[in-house]
């Protein structure tokens, strides 16, 4: 199973909401990230998670709130956003390689993504 | 700081063409290349894998090469169809760090 999966599929929200972007894999995989994607545009790292911490924080804003509650899941908190927020939102995992001190990477498996969209 | 071209940024071939998507990288200290195809509205699917001591990788008819000391990877894609219209996009990743990507070639095949 090289399955990401992510939900809802479609998520439209005004500005003063609350909501929350879910993804789930069953790999075993121990890396998770978000990213942000604009039309015609490449994807935009914004959060990795390595063995359920978070270790890159691509100075994203505060409305933004990640979490990882176990090696499975994944969740991204959204909270006061505005219009230009509105996006594909990507979640991706990978298994880890430990080689020395350095934690690599290997193949990036991403979900089909959530489309947001802030009113 | 790591940045990724890909040439073309669109492609037309009819149907049949043998066709090769060019991605250079301005930092050879690479771990590994991905390349992805991405349709409209969807997320990435995952196409190749070449680690930094490989030369190249094959899938079906797809087949994708990486010279590291020079900075550039290839993918070719023979015996194109229309179902391989999509935006291809070509990641470099160094040791420790996330995905850099280019901004992709929009590859439409027609019939």
């Amino acid at each position: 199973d090289t399955e990401v999966t992510q939900t809802p599929k479609h998520l439209v929200m005004g500005m003063t909401n609350k909501k929350s972007l879910k993804c789930e894999q069953h790999m075993g995989h121990r890396a998770m990230y978000w990213y942000k994607q604009k039309a015609k545009k490449p994807p935009e790292l914004m959060f990795v998670y390595s063995y359920e911490k978070l270790s890159i924080n691509e100075s994203v804003p505060s409305r933004f709130s990640p979490e990882c509650p176990n090696s499975s899941l994944l969740n991204l908190h959204l909270h006061a956003l505005q219009p230009e927020d509105s996006a594909l939102y990507l979640c991706a995992s990978s298994q880890v390689v430990l080689r020395g001190q350095i934690l690599n990477v290997a193949e990036q498996f991403f979900g089909p993504g959530t489309r947001l969209t802030v009113l | 700081k790591q940045e990724v071209t890909q040439i073309p940024a669109a492609l037309s071939v009819p149907e049949g063409e043998n066709l090769v998507l060019n991605c250079s990288f301005t930092d050879s200290a690479i771990y590994n290349l991905q390349w992805f195809r991405q349709d409209p509205g969807k997320g990435l699917t995952s196409l190749l894998l070449i680690q930094s001591s490989q030369r190249e990788q094959t899938s079906g008819r797809l087949n994708a090469s990486l010279d590291k000391s020079s900075g550039r990877s290839t993918l070719y894609i023979a015996a194109s169809q229309p179902g391989d219209s999509a935006t291809y996009l070509c990641a470099v990743r160094k040791a420790g760090t996330a995905l850099i990507f280019g901004k992709g070639t929009t590859l439409s095949v027609s019939s």
